[in-house]
């Protein structure tokens, strides 16, 4: 385990749903990230948290919606999805989001595989 | 506009034989370039890291990286590949704080 977790690790949903991802940790890091990865595609940044403020989207579609109720909690609310937001979704998180994070990397956790059907 | 890029879709090379997975970036500055490998289902996972210094990098099981200014590249290499570093393989390259991840490669190794 890295220290991030999300859940659930599987989400199988119709177009009509609505459905939460969870990421938590417990590194002490202050800033949050959602990523989406799908085959063959550069990782897409989508949200970025700092201190549980967001500070980037990246022009991210509306049924996607961020949620950060503190530095170690990060959800991401879906609704009225569409088949090619099928993909991983992974969670990442950094300890410092100013100037030193660029040193000390990521770490992420082991994604949702969400498909939408 | 800022690139990373893995002109490798995927790597084969037989168990005990050197392995090279490449990386070139187009970014602006002097960047901070990192390799993460990703397993089945699972996250991405730091293997190394070049900051500053030495140009030759050493990481996790037995990785290392070289950086080429002049090349703009960062390549992973292995004196001898193992079956379990069968796995996918990402560059990124963090600048002004912000990351930027190649599509990755797959690496099979085969025994």
């Amino acid at each position: 385990e890295t220290g991030v977790t999300q859940t659930p690790r599987h989400l199988v949903m119709g177009m009509t749903n609505k459905k939460s991802l969870k990421c938590e940790q417990h590194l002490g890091h202050n800033a949050m990230y959602w990523y989406k990865q799908s085959a063959k595609k550069p990782l897409e940044l989508m949200f970025v948290y700092n201190f549980k403020e967001q500070t980037e989207n990246n022009s991210v579609p509306s049924r996607f919606s961020p949620e950060c109720p503190n530095s170690s909690h990060l959800f991401l609310h879906l609704h009225t999805l569409q088949p090619e937001d099928s993909a991983l979704y992974l969670c990442a998180s950094s300890q410092d989001p100013i100037g030193r994070t660029a040193a000390y990397g990521y770490t992420f956790g082991s994604g949702t595989r969400l498909t939408v059907v | 506009a800022q690139s990373v890029a893995q002109p490798e879709d995927q790597v084969n090379v037989a168990e005990g034989n050197p392995l090279t997975v490449k990386c070139t970036y187009s970014v602006s500055g002097n960047p901070y370039l990192f390799w993460y490998v990703q397993y089945p289902n699972r996250g991405l996972q730091f293997l190394l890291k070049y900051i500053t210094g030495d140009n030759l990098v050493k990481g996790s099981y037995g990785f290392e990286a070289e950086f080429n200014k002049s090349q703009t590249s960062f390549h992973l290499k292995k004196p001898s590949a193992l079956v379990s570093d069968s796995a996918l393989y990402f560059c990124a390259v963090n600048n002004f704080n912000k990351f930027y991840f190649g599509s990755g490669t797959k690496l099979n190794v085969k025994p």
